[in-house]
């Protein structure tokens, strides 16, 4: 039973566009939200994180909307990038314990 | 440099063989993960120690064995591997409790196995 819905499973962006990925959970004792970036090769990389308090986090092109009533939460990715190309994994955990993962978005930026 | 460490980074077996991959961390973390990556980029915790006790154990079969002979090593140990086994494995550690942003899961750089 996945506890983290993520969509869609492939996004295809031109540079400059902006990315949004979508997540949903379903247990409500979640209160850590990140999202990992994952690049051929290697292990998915903590991007950025928000915690059930706060509606929006940015940090730099990277933003976490978050909408707790709605149990949703979504990652975007301003002036898209060829180098933001990778799979992007949202997550949620309780007190950063037994970490659950969304199914993936493979993001590719177009030149 | 810090960070978590395991090998090998690839692994080519037979079936019926049994096989270990190592994991290791020097950030300090007292909690470390195993999780499986399918071909379809799907990430499953398999499982999980808390200073050399464990404390998430999915439903996994039996002959997937974690160690841990401290909490900075956690080993595992895979009996009479299956075609089914063929995945990329990756390790993890993270600070048990939260309470700082900046926590999170570091992950190591994957084991791609490939049983044939």
């Amino acid at each position: 039973q996945q506890q983290v819905k993520q969509s869609p499973q492939s996004l295809i962006v031109q540079k400059g566009g902006i990315s949004i990925i979508n997540c949903a959970y379903e247990n409500t004792a979640f209160d850590y939200f990140p999202w990992y970036q994952q690049f051929p090769g290697k292990g998915p990389a903590l991007l950025i994180a928000i915690r059930p308090d706060v509606s929006e986090k940015k940090e730099g092109r990277f933003t976490i909307s978050f909408n707790k009533s709605a149990k949703q939460f979504s990652l975007h990715i301003m002036d898209s990038q060829p180098g933001d190309s990778a799979t992007y994994f949202c997550a949620a955990s309780i007190n950063n314990n037994d970490m659950r993962f969304g199914a993936g978005t493979r993001l590719t930026v177009k030149p | 440099d810090t960070a978590v460490s395991q090998t090998p980074k690839y692994l080519v077996t037979q079936m019926g063989n049994d096989k270990s991959i190592k994991c290791e961390q020097n950030l300090g973390h007292d909690t470390m993960y195993w999780y499986k990556q399918d071909s379809k980029k799907f990430l499953k915790i398999m499982f999980s120690y808390n200073n050399k006790e464990l404390i998430i154990n999915e439903t996994v079969p039996n002959r997937f064995s974690p160690k841990s002979p401290d909490k900075a090593h956690l080993n595992l140990h895979i009996n009479s591997l299956e075609l089914g086994d063929s995945a990329v494995y990756f390790c993890a550690s993270s600070r048990r409790t939260g309470g700082s942003m900046g926590y999170g899961y570091t992950f190591g750089s994957g084991t791609r196995l490939t049983v044939v």
